[in-house]
């Protein structure tokens, strides 16, 4: 069964630091997110994409974020200068249609 | 008010039973349901998704939806220890759209043997 894939596992960073988390979306899906979830705390939106440019985005992907489909498979996401708050698990979820989102098993950030 | 309100728990129940998992929320817009299950320091994963008001089955899991009362419910029947993770409702079609998914905080299961 096809799955999101999301490297690395884990990346630990010093605050200031630019990461970029990659993610495959499943080969035939159109609408790829990220999200994040603070350890102990729920999953939170953060971007959708579309058609090559971001569709939807919250109130937490600010300047400091940006995402990227640099090729037919590859998914990212940037931060530009991490911040200790920025420390989370990523989720990269992709789907079909606007309806069912398939996530990926997650990037652990660690800002030191 | 939170858009989603979901008990954390932890729910603990022997195996076999029936678990009953529940969410509210506010938004009377969201139109698609979901259930996702998440092991510890895992993706979550989808288990059901309905559109409508009603109930809808697959093995042992029944989604329900009232939409009137803006309250969803998990059920699982005959449950086991695999069963145990943190159970996720999720819904779109508020104000964010279909693309935002807006979670609650999770309720923790456990099965015990």
């Amino acid at each position: 069964e096809p799955e999101v894939t999301q490297t690395p596992s884990h990346q630990v960073t010093q605050m200031g630091q630019e990461v970029i988390l990659r993610c495959v979306p499943i080969s035939n899906h159109l609408y790829f997110y990220w999200y994040r979830q603070i350890l102990g705390q729920k999953v939170e939106f953060l971007v959708s994409f579309y058609n090559n440019e971001i569709s939807e985005k919250s109130e937490i992907f600010d300047d400091q974020f940006s995402v990227e489909r640099p090729d037919g498979s590859n998914f990212t996401l940037k931060i530009r200068s991490t911040k200790l708050e920025d420390s989370a698990m990523y989720f990269c979820a992709s789907s079909p249609d606007t309806d069912t989102q398939y996530f990926g098993p997650g990037t652990r950030l660690t800002v030191l | 008010q939170k858009e989603v309100e979901q008990d954390p728990g932890p729910l603990s129940v022997p195996e076999g039973a029936i678990v009953s998992l529940n969410c509210t929320y506010s938004n009377s817009a969201f139109q698609y349901f979901m259930w996702y299950r998440q092991y510890s320091r895992k993706g979550p994963e989808l288990l059901m998704y309905t559109y409508s008001s009603g109930n809808k089955e697959d093995g042992r899991f029944t989604a329900q939806v009232d939409k009137s009362s803006k309250y969803i419910s998990l059920f699982i029947r005959d449950s086991q220890p695999s069963d145990s993770a943190t159970y996720l409702c999720a819904m779109t079609g508020g104000a964010g759209g279909y693309q935002k998914v807006t979670f609650g905080t999770g309720t923790k299961l456990q099965v015990i043997p």
